[in-house]
């Protein structure tokens, strides 16, 4: 059974960099599946961040393009999330999540992590 | 970006009844549609990908249907289990997209 954990802080100031690690335990993050970066403000719907595969191939939404960074670490099996410049509108639960193939079928979810940006 | 949009944005429902939740994408998306359940505090679900197939371990009063830019999520007879925020999301093109939710409350 694959099991995803984030970790990370729970507040960061404005115009900092967000920082979240996804731990991937119960399978391999160099399966073929790519993995995913997920956010829901409070009381709000799901956005879509970005992907990664283990091979390093990222892809990111354009509206979040220019401050997303997803980046993988084989050795530990797990990847990570950098949001620079963050503001109280990147507030949010971030959850990571694994795709089927490179479907955007999201089958297996962490238990999310809540950052509020606030000074 | 495609654009989904669901109705209603909520329902009261009794246990027992017949709930039908629709699924709107604003172009084609063949049949590149998935339904995830989600209760107060916890991750999305996995219930139905690709438009009708029903996920491993989810329940058969759980089922769906639609191609093109129409798509339902029903669920048979709701149990007590079932309260929670219903959301479609598309994966046909990137970046994928979710509807706004569908918040499923006790009548």
């Amino acid at each position: 059974q694959v099991q995803l954990q984030e970790s990370g802080p729970g507040l960061v100031k404005p115009s900092v960099t967000l920082s979240l690690t996804c731990a991937v335990s119960g399978g391999s993050i160099s399966s073929s599946n790519w993995w995913s970066w997920v956010r829901q403000p409070p009381g709000k719907g799901l956005e879509w961040i970005g992907e990664i595969h283990h091979s390093g191939n990222t892809n990111y939404n354009p509206s979040l393009k220019s401050r997303v960074t997803i980046s993988v670490d084989k050795s530990r099996n797990q990847f990570s999330l950098e949001l620079t410049s963050v503001t109280a509108a990147d507030t949010a639960v971030y959850y990571c999540a694994r795709e089927v193939g490179a479907s955007s079928i999201f089958d297996y979810w962490g238990q999310g992590s809540l950052v509020t940006v606030s000074s | 970006d495609i654009q989904m949009t669901q109705s209603p944005s909520s329902l009261s429902a009794s246990v027992g009844d017949r709930v039908t939740i629709t699924c709107r994408a604003s172009q084609s998306i063949d049949n590149y549609l998935n339904w995830y359940q989600q209760k107060l505090g916890k991750a999305p679900k996995l219930l139905i990908h690709a438009a009708s197939s029903l996920q491993s371990g989810v329940p058969s009063r759980f089922s769906a249907s639609g191609s093109g830019t129409d798509f339902t999520l029903t669920i048979s007879s709701l149990q007590p289990e079932d309260f929670a925020t219903y959301y479609c999301q598309q994966s046909y093109s990137s970046p994928p997209t979710f509807g706004q939710g569908t918040k499923v409350e006790i009548k």
